[in-house]
């Protein structure tokens, strides 16, 4: 079985601050990994993802991840953060498994807060 | 439009009482999931569904039932509501259901039981 950690469940940041939010995950297979946000009052949408080959994955609005298989991290960077980036994010593992569907693990999220 | 849309958006019901909840996707995806969002939970799967007359148990589906005759539907039906399954819910769609392809999630419903 998989579980998400995200350490940080609020992070607040001045506007045009770099931002770090952290996301470790347990699992006995090799994994999926992906970063969903959810703005306020919308559904999720993928921010990123890792499937596999380079650790450092580029995603939407200038957000990036590194896949850290010895720490078993994933966590999420963006170098200056704007105000329309706060939201909730949510980091999510799931097996590399075509019919493990049903086992898409979802971190409890934490949400940053852009101050101007 | 294309996408996927939820309805009601909100929804406040009180304990005891039966209450549906929709989810259209226009995308003709085979795979549809239902989750609860709930404070310090993230996102638990509820039911998913395969195809359509295809219907499967995620990790909290007491309390729930689903169906789908049709491929661009899946409604949720809480058949008798608690004050537990107080929550956010959302709906997403997936291509293919292997979670090396994108999911799509509505915008959530909001639902409170009274």
């Amino acid at each position: 079985a998989q579980s998400v950690t995200q350490l940080d469940s609020q992070v607040p940041v001045f506007e045009e601050a770099p931002v770090e939010l952290r996301c470790n995950y347990s699992s006995s297979v090799s994994v999926y990994l992906f970063w969903y946000v959810q703005y306020p009052n919308q559904g999720l949408q993928l921010l990123l993802k890792y499937l596999s080959g380079s650790t450092l994955v580029k995603g939407i609005n200038g957000f990036e991840a590194e896949f850290n298989k010895s720490q078993t991290s994933f966590h999420l960077r963006k170098p200056s953060v704007h105000i329309s980036d706060t939201a909730e994010y949510f980091c999510a593992v799931s097996a590399i498994d075509p019919t493990s569907y049903d086992k898409v693990i979802f971190g409890p999220g934490t949400s940053l807060s852009v101050i101007p | 439009d294309a996408g996927i849309t939820q309805s009601p958006r909100y929804k406040i019901t009180e304990t005891g009482r039966q209450v549906t909840l929709m989810c259209h996707q226009t995308w003709s995806h085979s795979y549809m999931f239902w989750y609860r969002q709930d404070l310090g939970h993230g996102l638990r799967l509820i039911y998913y569904s395969a195809a359509a007359d295809i219907t499967d148990k995620g990790e909290v589906p007491d309390g729930y039932v689903v169906s789908r005759s049709k491929t661009e539907n899946f409604p949720l039906t809480l058949e008798s509501a608690t004050r537990s399954q107080t929550s956010v819910y959302f709906c997403a769609s997936s291509e293919t259901g292997a979670w090396n392809t994108e999911a799509f999630f509505g915008q959530g419903t909001r639902l409170t039981v009274v």
